[in-house]
């Protein structure tokens, strides 16, 4: 199984500032990976697939980078709607896994 | 537009089935294939099952092979898990999701969108 490790758990940012996740895999999952945000009572939802490429409808503040075992997802300016839980996933071999998820909450 | 809608939670004993609904419009069912994802309370999320668009194919986590069930009634746009002998482990929100494009082949493999999810809440 490939495991997904993601950090930091938690990340303090002040609205408008920019905010760096990282996620890493215990083995090479090329760019075969998902971003997804949760906010707090909600379902998540798609932000980017294939490491890079923003879902429909995502902001241009939202950029994937990353390939192999390393990857980032950096918010440019942070907006209220984008305090909540950021989960990435790999889906590169089977079972599909999540990483443990990083909260980005109010500094 | 597109809308996922998961029904049939409940609280249940150990030990005991459920059987869980995912009713889909806006969006040729058919054609996608379709995952139950779950979240323990106040924890991250576990990939539970997919069904191919079709139904030829099915992959379960390790944590649920032998015990869930996956399927599909694509004349009834409804997906289905069927959950038996549960444990307090499988208590979760139970999501399904969608497979991000309509494929008649492998799926891709990351979900778009979710639904709001269904509470399954396992104890005696």
């Amino acid at each position: 199984e490939i495991v997904m490790t993601q950090s930091p758990a938690t990340l303090s940012v002040s609205p408008g500032e920019r905010a760096t996740l990282s996620c890493r895999a215990s083995q090479s999952i090329s760019n075969n990976l998902a971003w997804y945000r949760q906010k707090p009572g909600q379902a998540p939802r798609l932000l980017m697939y294939g490491a890079s490429t923003r879902a429909t409808g995502i902001p241009a503040r939202f950029s994937g980078s990353g390939s192999g075992t390393e990857f980032t997802l950096t918010i440019s300016s942070l907006q209220s709607e984008d305090f909540a839980v950021y989960y990435c996933q790999q889906y590169h071999d089977w079972p599909l896994t999540f990483g443990g998820g990083t909260k980005v909450e109010i500094k | 537009q597109v809308q996922l809608v998961e029904s049939g939670g409940g609280v249940v004993q150990p030990g005991t089935s459920l059987r869980l609904s995912c009713t889909a419009s806006g969006f040729t069912f058919s054609e996608y294939g379709m995952y139950w994802v779950r979240q323990a309370p106040g924890k991250g999320l576990e990939w539970v099952a997919v069904i191919w668009y079709d139904g030829s194919s099915k992959y379960f986590a390790d944590s649920v092979k032998g015990r869930f069930i996956i399927s599909r009634d694509n004349s009834k746009n409804t997906l289905f898990l069927q959950m038996n002998t549960l444990r307090a482990e499988d208590t979760a929100v139970y999501y399904c999701a969608r497979d991000f494009k309509a494929n008649h082949g492998d799926p891709y493999n990351w979900f778009d969108p979710w639904g709001q999810g269904t509470l399954v809440i396992v104890s005696s």
